[in-house]
């Protein structure tokens, strides 16, 4: 089945402990992104990457970093977790060329528990 | 930059009534809008968007919405409300056009239909 495929589906994390979330999408999309689901503050974005190769800063980028070797895949890094991280984090991925308003197509989420 | 308010963080309403889901966006470019939805447990999907054209726009599940520019508003309709809407809604905006494919989103309302 086509979309986006997200791993783990849930994780706790003692502190300052390294963490990488998975992402990988079949839809051959080339913008993927990465946002944080807190309860009474939505979605915000913690990074982009528009093309294979590309990678940008959203809105809560600090503490994370991401990387994009190829089309398909797009891990989330948490260098050194800490407790605010703790979220519901999901992977999103959109086609950027020819017609389309670029609706974004979602994950099922990744939740994390920071300790 | 762009910005989405959503006026509600919960609406109760009973089976079988209609129901609203208000929307104000600000921003100093033209927008698409979208409107999301998230049931427990699970990622975002699209209920409806507008990109141009008319503004009274359908979407999945009977639900529709309105754009009004002069209001800067994009409110969610349904006539009449089932169990099975329950969830949360998310009202997002991004700038017209390519080259920027990255939505801003609201901080959500959750719809509780009441048997």
């Amino acid at each position: 089945i086509a979309g986006i495929t997200q791993a783990p589906t849930s994780q706790i994390l003692a502190a300052g402990r390294r963490m990488t979330l998975r992402c990988t999408q079949d839809m051959r999309h080339n913008a993927m992104y990465w946002y944080r689901q807190d309860l009474g503050l939505g979605l915000r974005l913690i990074h982009y990457s528009n093309t294979a190769g590309t990678t940008g800063k959203g809105e809560v980028p600090d503490g994370y970093s991401v990387s994009r070797a190829n089309t398909d895949d797009f891990p989330l890094t948490l260098a050194s977790a800490v407790p605010s991280q703790t979220s519901v984090y999901f992977c999103a991925s959109t086609r950027t060329s020819g017609s389309g308003s670029g609706e974004l197509f979602f994950g099922e989420g990744s939740r994390l528990t920071v300790l | 930059a762009q910005s989405v308010t959503q006026l509600d963080s919960q609406v109760p309403v009973f089976e079988e009534a209609p129901v609203e889901l208000r929307c104000n966006y600000s921003s100093s470019v033209s927008v698409y809008l979208f409107w999301y939805v998230q049931y427990p447990n699970q990622g975002l999907q699209l209920l409806l968007k507008y990109l141009s054209g008319s503004t009274l726009v359908k979407g999945i599940n009977g639900f529709e919405a309105e754009f009004n520019k002069s209001q800067t508003s994009f409110h969610l309709r349904k006539p009449s409300v089932h169990i099975s809407d329950t969830a949360e809604y998310f009202c997002a905006v991004r700038r017209s056009g390519a080259g920027s494919y990255q939505l801003t989103f609201g901080k959500g309302t959750k719809l509780s239909v009441i048997p």
